[in-house]
């Protein structure tokens, strides 16, 4: 299994809701990411986590909040967020360290903030 | 400040064709090259990369070139084929533990 495996594949939520993006890989890899990509831009790293502690958090406003239940799963809670947060949410993982290299990437959560 | 540039939005060629995507970089700490791919509406998948001690990767078609005095790399794909037709990233690392810095993409598109 090569798969890093994202939900909801798309999501529309109003500034005043709550959601979670969710990402789970069965690859072994203790190294997770969460990256941020807008249209016709390169992925903007948000947040890592190398075994199932936060290692880096790129200054991403408080509104996104990552957690890391365990080694395969990583989730990103959204509160409050702003229009301008609309974009492609990709979840990413790789063998080790806290940096990427070869990073395993998933299809992304399309979100829309009205 | 952008250390990792693709200075050329797009590329067009035949099938058929070779393509050459270049990437060229200001930091000189980076010792490690990826390219990624990315199709619409998917994430980006890893294609291939090249360590700082090489200067030629080859991997089936594609084929990666890395100049150090030159801080450039290109990619070459050749025979280029539609389904080849996508965004492609570079992207490169100063160590083991450091984060991937992505350049801003090149769409190619390859005419059947």
């Amino acid at each position: 299994d090569t798969e890093v495996t994202q939900t909801p594949k798309h999501l529309v939520m109003g500034m005043t809701n709550k959601k979670s993006l969710k990402c789970e890989q069965h690859m072994g890899h203790r190294a997770m990411y969460w990256y941020k990509q807008k249209a016709k831009k390169p992925p903007e790293l948000m947040f890592v986590y190398s075994y199932e502690k936060l290692s880096i958090n790129e200054s991403v406003p408080s509104r996104f909040s990552p957690e890391c239940p365990n080694s395969s799963l990583l989730n990103l809670h959204l509160h409050a967020l702003q229009p301008e947060d609309s974009a492609l949410y990709l979840c990413a993982s790789s063998q080790g360290g806290t940096g990427g290299g070869k990073l395993f990437f998933g299809s992304g959560t399309q979100l829309s903030v009205l | 400040d952008q250390q990792v540039k693709q200075n050329s939005p797009s590329l067009s060629v035949q099938e058929g064709r070779i393509s050459i995507l270049n990437c060229d970089y200001t930091n000189s700490m980076f010792d490690y090259f990826l390219w990624y791919k990315k199709y619409p509406a998917e994430g980006p998948t890893f294609l291939i990369s090249i360590s700082s001690i090489k200067d030629k990767n080859e991997d089936g078609r594609f084929t990666v070139f890395l100049n150090k005095s030159a801080k450039h790399l290109s990619l070459h794909i050749v025979p280029s084929q539609p389904g080849d037709s996508a965004v492609y990233f570079c992207a490169a690392k100063t160590g083991a533990n450091s984060k991937l810095t992505f350049g801003k993409g090149i769409t190619l598109s390859v005419r059947p």
